[in-house]
């Protein structure tokens, strides 16, 4: 089944605890993508890749990091949570532009973060 | 920054009636996308628009991309409880990884 699988799906850490978390997708997209979701603020990007080592930021990428060293995986770290990263954090693939009717971000499940 | 302004921001509705909802930028779009979220789940694809003008429906969903390049329509018609989530419209401003999203509009159906 084609999918984005991202773990894990609900997390309860401390201030400055390093978390890492996870995303892997099965469908070979080249695209990539991290999101945040915040009552009120709807979907906002966090960073995304276009392809393997090819990282850039979105519009909310203060206190975090990712990397692409696979095709594959696109790892969302925090290096040093704090409470205002609590939120709800999405991973998406995608084909990206270049096949026309199959665009758009696919998403995973969604990970709960909460830091206390 | 976000670039997409969304409305309404929610709507409570009756089983059986139609519901519109539209996205509007400020900058031209190649692209709309629209997106449907079930509770505790990610969002998931809808309808893709790719033209000026383009209508294009799926099942009770239909959407328009907007003459100007600039606004998207989704239309809902005869509304049953599953319809109940929140919309998102969506589109790629200059690149397709930078793909933004509208804040959306929460729809909740009562019988």
């Amino acid at each position: 089944e084609a999918q984005v699988t991202q773990n894990p799906r609900y997390l309860i850490t401390v201030t400055g605890k390093k978390l890492t978390v996870t995303c892997s997708q099965n469908m070979n997209h080249e695209y990539m993508s991290w999101y945040r979701q915040d009552p009120g603020l709807g979907l906002r990007q966090i960073y995304y890749s276009m392809n393997v080592e090819v990282t850039d930021k979105g519009d909310v990428p203060e206190g975090y990091k990712v990397s692409r060293k696979e095709k594959r995986n696109f790892p969302l770290i925090l290096e040093s949570p704090s409470p205002n990263q609590t939120s709800l954090y999405f991973c998406a693939s995608s084909w990206g532009g270049r096949v026309t009717g199959r665009n758009g971000y696919t998403f995973g499940s969604g990970t709960r973060l909460t830091v206390v | 920054g976000q670039q997409l302004n969304q409305s309404p921001q929610s709507m409570f509705i009756q089983e059986g009636e139609d519901v519109s909802m539209n996205c509007t930028s400020s900058s031209i779009f190649n692209t709309w996308l629209w997106y449907k979220q079930d509770p505790g789940e990610g969002p998931v694809l809808l309808i893709a628009l790719y033209k000026a003008g383009e209508l294009t429906s799926n099942g009770r969903l239909t959407a328009q991309f907007g003459i100007t390049r600039k606004d998207s329509f989704l239309n809902i018609s005869a509304s049953i409880p599953s319809d109940v989530g929140i919309y998102f419209c969506a589109g790629p401003p200059d690149n397709w990884g930078k793909l933004q999203f509208g804040a959306g509009t929460q729809v909740v159906v009562t019988p």
